[in-house]
């Protein structure tokens, strides 16, 4: 089983819908967790950091499961400009700051 | 957020030959930086990590005598791929994580990317 698994996808959807992806994380121990997304070809960029409590950020919201050890995003409203590859990762709180990725939810937005 | 470029973008070069790859963070001291290999529809695949002032830690199955990594400052770390073959040619990605005890430190800040073909 993989550390950090998520969604396999594709997600195609229509513009203005409301897409969820999922991640489930196998290590109890993790700390930290974010959400990236990588455009094709290019580097990844943070999208978000995930709070215990759960947070929004206009059109995105992350939330945090810890005892389903579970992370999810959600983005409302999708734009055509949203389609990309989703990263889910988890990192531990240590002084190592090794973060595990997941494989990626590919979400592509259509018109 | 914080800036993290990549050295150079793009390299073409002949199979034997060795290229040098170069991750600065520009705006903040990076005690941690690491090195991602990334092929075609593939996911990012973690190479090594470096701290500063010490020995890379490879993961398993990355020969540490064919990628050397070198840490020597909080602001540069740098990837030579030695005798490159053509399998070598992928995605090489760095990130940087900064000092600091809150846990921001944490988050991972990447370089654009240089992708190595070797012919």
């Amino acid at each position: 089983r993989k550390e950090v698994e998520q969604d396999p996808g594709p997600f195609n959807v229509p513009e203005g819908a409301t897409v969820a992806f999922n991640c489930t994380y196998s290590n109890s121990a993790s700390q930290s967790f974010f959400w990236y997304r990588q455009d094709c070809r290019k580097e990844p960029k943070l999208l978000m950091s995930v709070y215990s409590s759960g947070n929004e950020d206009g059109r995105f919201t992350a939330q945090l499961n810890r005892a389903s050890q579970y992370i999810s995003l959600l983005i409302r409203d999708s734009k055509l400009s949203d389609s990309a590859t989703y990263l889910c990762v988890v990192a531990p709180n240590t002084n190592a700051g090794k973060s595990t990725f997941g494989d990626g939810t590919t979400l592509t937005v259509k018109p | 957020g914080a800036v993290v470029s990549q050295h150079p973008s793009r390299v073409i070069c002949k199979s034997g030959t060795s290229v040098k790859i170069e991750c600065r963070s520009l705006d903040f001291q990076a005690t941690t930086m690491f090195w991602y290999r990334q092929f075609p529809k593939q996911s990012l695949m973690l190479m090594a990590t470096s701290n500063e002032g010490s020995k890379a830690t490879y993961e398993q199955g990355v020969e540490k005598d064919k990628f050397l990594i070198n840490h020597a400052s909080l602001t540069l770390s740098t990837l030579t791929v030695t005798s490159a073959h053509p399998e070598d040619s992928s995605f090489y990605i760095c990130s940087a994580s900064g000092t600091g005890r809150d846990r921001w430190s944490y988050e991972q800040y990447f370089g654009p990317g240089t992708r190595l073909t070797v012919t």
